[in-house]
């Protein structure tokens, strides 16, 4: 257990909202990481923070926004939300090399 | 990017029998981990394996990283019905930083 939990579990909002999951990690570690879900897919990397304040670009990105203003903390934004971003959204932290899963947030955008 | 090739997609096998899926990459890998993922959760680490040639077992589930580092293997032994979900492997590259590379995922059934 590393840890994490995800907030909110559940979200259904409309298209052109904002958006903010947070992910929440009681154990002090460094980097942390948002992943999306999506059938066909697998999980595929948006973004990730390796320190306060220090995020950096996944793969799919474009469309969202990161904050990490304290440790424990790392925010994921839609800044409006498309229904292409229906998703299951995963964070995840990484401990001694490897990467432990939050729960995750069901996002559906109508 | 960086891409995982897992095989098979999916499997039904009857209770009692052995599985086994793997992982190709066109890269050399530093790591390989293998993951669970039940419906509705996020994936649990099975097994992580950190050196080429390495075989680790986790009770009835046993996993190699490959000689030529750009492989991996799992196999689960006797199968019963809670072993049904989504298995994924995943690793890190050289060069590759702290970001993962996932395969998309081995979907088991497993009929009682």
């Amino acid at each position: 257990d590393a840890g994490i939990t995800q907030s909110p579990r559940h979200k259904v909002t409309e298209t052109g909202t904002p958006v903010t999951l947070r992910c929440h990690q009681t154990e002090n570690h460094r980097y942390m990481y948002w992943y999306r879900q999506d059938p066909g897919h697998g999980l595929r990397l948006i973004h990730y923070s390796y320190g306060v304040k220090d995020t950096d670009k996944g793969e799919v990105s474009d469309g969202y926004s990161v904050s990490r203003s304290k440790t424990e903390d790392f925010l994921l934004t839609l800044e409006s939300a498309t229904s292409s971003q229906t998703s299951v959204y995963f964070c995840a932290v990484t401990m001694a090399d490897t990467q432990y899963f939050g729960p995750g947030t069901r996002l559906t955008v109508l | 990017g960086q891409q995982l090739n897992q095989s098979p997609q999916s499997m039904f096998i009857q209770e009692g029998e052995d599985v086994s899926m793997n992982c190709t990459s066109s890269s050399i890998f530093n790591t390989w981990l293998w993951y669970k993922q039940d419906p509705g959760e996020g994936p649990v680490l099975l097994i992580a394996l950190y050196k080429a040639g390495e075989l680790t077992s986790n009770g009835r589930l046993t996993a190699q990283f490959g000689i030529t580092r750009k492989d991996s293997f799992l196999n689960i032994s006797a199968s019963i019905p809670s072993d049904v979900g989504i298995y994924f492997c995943a690793g890190h590259y050289t060069g590759g930083s702290e970001k993962l590379v996932f395969g998309k995922g081995t979907k088991l059934t497993v009929n009682p």
